[in-house]
């Protein structure tokens, strides 16, 4: 079974500031996704991710298979970036293929 | 392109009381997906349908829990009667393949959030 963990669990930080998200899981995995849950709203699939480096605006994902390690970075934080990051590993575990992370609950303050 | 649609976005409840809810998933979307979100934790499958047929059910609590999808496209969850550990965000999702695999992706909808006092 595939162990999905996530840190920080809470992250408050200054508007401006490099924000690192970290995943890690136990079981080799085909690809992972990066999600983002926003207060009221609904789940935001935001990257994903087999291998290397993706980047879309101020938000880059990373992923080393090898490892078993991924990372969600914010450059130039900005208050609308307060939200729930989930990691989602996609190994095979479950009928959906998706074993979750249980979240970063990110706070940019201005 | 419309995303999944899921009606209503709240509701409260008292505990024994029942409560049903609706998810249209995207147009041709074969795969639909009925999450348990609980605060604090990551998404729960609780049941995937493929087409109008179940695929997986084994974390739904089918004592109380039941979902339906009979023509293959929408999906209603119902819950008789809630309990208070029932309160969390019921997530749809859908997806146009069996299983999410690389090159392919899962979408979500905007989820119902349930409070049950």
């Amino acid at each position: 079974k595939n162990e999905v963990e996530q840190s920080p669990q809470n992250l408050t930080a200054q508007e401006g500031e490099f924000i690192t998200i970290n995943c890690s899981y136990s079981v080799g995995i085909s690809a992972l996704h990066w999600l983002q849950q926003h207060p009221g709203g609904g789940i935001v699939s935001l990257f994903m991710l087999s291998s290397g480096k993706k980047k879309h605006g101020r938000l880059i994902a990373t992923i080393n298979i090898q490892e078993k390690h991924s990372s969600l970075h914010i450059t130039a934080s900005h208050p609308r970036d307060s939200a729930v990051y989930i990691c989602a590993a996609i190994s095979g575990g479950g009928a959906d293929g998706l074993t979750f992370g249980k979240g970063t609950h990110l706070i940019i303050q201005p | 392109e419309a995303g999944v649609a899921q009606s209503p976005r709240y509701k409260i409840i008292e505990k024994r009381q029942s409560v049903a809810f609706w998810c249209n998933p995207i147009s041709g979307h074969a795969t639909l997906y009925w999450y348990q979100q609980i605060l604090g934790q990551g998404p729960k499958l609780l049941i995937q349908f493929q087409n109008n047929g179940v695929v997986d059910d084994s974390q739904l609590p089918k004592d109380r829990f039941s979902a339906e999808r009979l023509k293959g496209v929408d999906s209603t969850l119902k819950i008789q009667p809630a309990k208070l550990e029932d309160s969390a965000v019921y997530l749809c999702a859908s997806s146009s393949f069996l299983r999410v695999r690389s090159g392919n992706t899962i979408y979500f909808g905007e989820g119902s959030w349930l409070t049950v006092v």
